[in-house]
């Protein structure tokens, strides 16, 4: 079990420009989650997807925000024209799912700022 | 509107000192109530999953128990390195996601 990977782990970017991170879950887990967090606050869901088929969007997704999970394996995260506001702790999380009771394992995340 | 609640927001203990960390939630049909803990610049850990009211669940230090509004987190004789921020979650039935609440920032000087 070698834990739910994100890369980059930092990122540092210009107001507009577009950004994009990476997760690679645990790897018998079909169920992968992302989540954004800011200062002093709970992580806040954004999508969720079952092998590739992303199931659920939170309204905090708006349509510059795009996630994909190509091959049920590893899934990454699109922000696009990005905004101050976009600056966060972006969490990804996995779990193995029989039932929606697993226990999701989170990543150490990528954390973004925006200039 | 689901709703979770976590309280003190911050926590300074002696080392040794037991507390009680406090998680009160308003979920229509709970699956089930996720404690993780969060070091700086981490993702959060998972700790316990509790279903049922009356339901308890120890590790190490910690142990968890949940009510139909509440969950506790009982930190018995904490050591500096129970240090972190810790987080709970309910997750209603039918969803896939969790709620986490805005955390307990626990501090533990030697």
């Amino acid at each position: 079990d070698t834990g739910v990977s994100q890369d980059p782990r930092h990122k540092i970017t210009k107001r507009g420009q577009n950004v994009t991170f990476r997760c690679d879950p645990i790897s018998e887990h079909n169920r992968l989650y992302w989540y954004r967090q800011t200062l002093g606050q709970g992580p806040e869901f954004l999508t969720y997807f079952q092998n590739e088929a992303q199931l659920e969007k939170s309204r905090l997704l708006s349509d510059r925000f795009s996630a994909e999970r190509p091959k049920g394996s590893f899934s990454t995260l699109e922000i696009q024209r990005t905004e101050q506001g976009d600056s966060a702790m972006y969490l990804c999380a996995s779990s193995k799912g029989t039932g929606n009771n697993q226990p999701q394992h989170f990543g150490d995340g990528t954390r973004l700022s925006i200039l | 509107e689901d709703q979770v609640t976590q309280s003190p927001e911050a926590l300074r203990l002696q080392e040794g000192e037991s507390s009680s960390l406090n998680c009160s939630y308003t979920v229509s049909g709970l699956r089930g109530l996720f404690w993780y803990r969060q070091d700086p610049g981490k993702g959060p850990e998972f700790l316990f999953t509790l279903y049922s009211a009356g339901e308890e669940k120890e590790k190490e230090r910690l142990k968890a128990t949940l009510t139909k509004k509440e969950s506790f987190l009982h930190i018995t004789a904490p050591k500096p390195e129970d240090s972190a921020t810790y987080l709970c979650a309910p997750s209603r039935t039918g969803a896939n996601n969790l709620f986490f609440g805005t955390g307990t920032r626990l501090t533990v000087i030697p």
